[in-house]
């Protein structure tokens, strides 16, 4: 079975810049989370999708983040425009329906200069 | 609101000893807990997950966490440390399946030769 899918797996921009994280879940999973994990930190949660609706956004910084994930399985997640502080891991993960384990992508390394 | 403490951000321990990892979650109910691993430039593994079967809970490459309700407990161990289980180790917690993944902040394992 293949594993959650991120890419690119490296990104380096300056600030004010935009850029662009993709995510293909595993197969079959309804739930798919973006996760930013700054070095030394736990991942914090940015957003939770169920199949293309969102569940929880509560910590996403809407002013320059978004999200989505129009046909319930792969998804985007956008900086525009990027600041210093966003440098961080950006992590995918999925969960079947129901179930309680998440499972994670490689994550995307940013850094913003 | 739940939260998961993990004491000790860096923890040492000599090639072939103890490794002991700590957890706590304060929760009313006992949750799903999760132990995961992240090697350098890599996303999270899942070690093991505790979801209210057996208390003592066996993970991969030897690990094993046991679950205490009294003092609200999932510590991670294994017997004999290699140098290959040197990565961050993240706890998490998971009130239902339809609530968020709360993770600890991490502990950081170093295996000394």
């Amino acid at each position: 079975e293949a594993g959650v899918a991120q890419s690119p797996r490296y990104k380096i921009i300056e600030k004010r810049q935009s850029v662009a994280f993709w995510c293909n879940p595993i197969s079959g999973h309804a739930t798919l989370y973006w996760y930013q994990q700054i070095l030394g930190q736990g991942p914090k949660l940015l957003i939770q999708f169920q199949n293309n609706g969102v569940v929880d956004d509560s910590q996403l910084p809407k002013d320059r983040f978004s999200a989505e994930r129009l046909k319930g399985v792969d998804s985007t997640l956008k900086i525009q425009p990027a600041k210093l502080e966003d440098s961080a891991v950006y992590l995918c993960a999925s969960r079947i329906a129901g179930g309680e384990t998440q499972y994670f992508g490689p994550g995307t390394r940013l850094l913003v200069l | 609101a739940q939260s998961v403490t993990q004491l000790g951000s860096h923890v040492s321990v000599s090639e072939g000893a103890l490794v002991l990892l700590r957890c706590n979650y304060s929760s009313s109910v006992p949750p799903y807990l999760f132990w995961y691993v992240q090697y350098p430039n890599q996303g999270l593994q899942l070690l093991l997950k505790y979801t209210s079967a057996a208390t003592l809970v066996k993970g991969i490459n030897g690990f094993e966490a046991e679950f205490k309700k009294s003092e609200t407990s999932f510590h991670l161990t294994k017997p004999s440390a290699h140098m290959s289980d040197a990565a961050e180790y993240f706890c998490a917690a998971l009130k239902t399946s339809y609530d968020k993944v709360i993770f600890g902040p991490g502990t950081s394992l170093s295996v000394i030769p």
